[in-house]
């Protein structure tokens, strides 16, 4: 079945110490998200790739990035964690076409952070 | 800019009855709306979206939501809730112009259906 994967889906990491979470995608689409979700709030969008196009939020701290390889693996890497990126994080892919604001989004099950 | 509105932290309701989970929005221009859910330690799971056409929209698993342009809502509907219904749900709006189907969520009703 075509899907989205992340890696891992528990991560627990120190104060400080660089970390890196991986998505991949079998769905073949164009357009992959990071979203920040903390408590059963909303998603927060850091960042998306539409093709090889990076998209950052304007109020995505410095301390988080993106890369993407490829089209099938996109990684978010955080710096220098805090206690308060301590989060769920969510990949999600789409179908990007112009205009494409119709296309759903398919997500991965999500990788928890945990910042000691 | 755009915004979505869900009213509602949660709703309880009996297994059997009807579930019925509001949302409101507020775009410029003409609005695609989605609906998610959320189980505990999941991502979000499509449920369906409303582009155009018939203001009924039926989707994944029994649910389906009206869309009144009138009202700027997007109510998700359930005639008969189920215990497993019982999760997160939210929902989202796009527009045509959207940068790589950028998605605004509304901040989530958690649903908790009781048997």
């Amino acid at each position: 079945d075509a899907m989205v994967i992340q890696n891992p889906r528990y991560q627990v990491t120190q104060f400080g110490k660089p970390v890196t979470l991986s998505c991949s995608q079998t769905l073949n689409h164009n357009v992959m998200y990071w979203y920040q979700q903390k408590s059963s709030q909303a998603p927060k969008l850091l960042f998306h790739y539409y093709d090889k196009d990076f998209n950052n939020e304007a109020d995505t701290p410095d301390n988080f990035q993106s890369r993407r390889p490829n089209t099938s693996f996109c990684f978010l890497d955080i710096r220098s964690p805090g206690l308060g990126d301590a989060a769920m994080y969510l990949c999600a892919t789409s179908r990007g076409v112009v205009a494409g604001g119709r296309n759903e989004q398919f997500f991965g099950p999500g990788t928890r952070l945990t910042v000691l | 800019a755009q915004s979505v509105a869900q009213p509602e932290d949660q709703v309880n309701v009996a297994e059997g009855n009807p579930l019925t989970v509001k949302c409101t929005y507020s775009v410029s221009g003409n609005p695609y709306l989605f609906w998610y859910v959320q189980y505990p330690n999941r991502g979000l799971q499509f449920l369906l979206k409303y582009i155009t056409g018939d203001n009924l929209v039926k989707g994944s698993y029994g649910f389906e939501a009206e869309f009144n342009k009138s009202q700027t809502s997007f109510h998700l509907k359930k005639p008969s809730a189920l215990v497993s219904d019982s999760a997160l749900y939210f929902c989202a709006v796009s527009t045509l112009r959207a940068a790589g189907n950028k998605l605004t969520f509304g901040g989530g009703t958690r649903v908790l259906v009781k048997p």
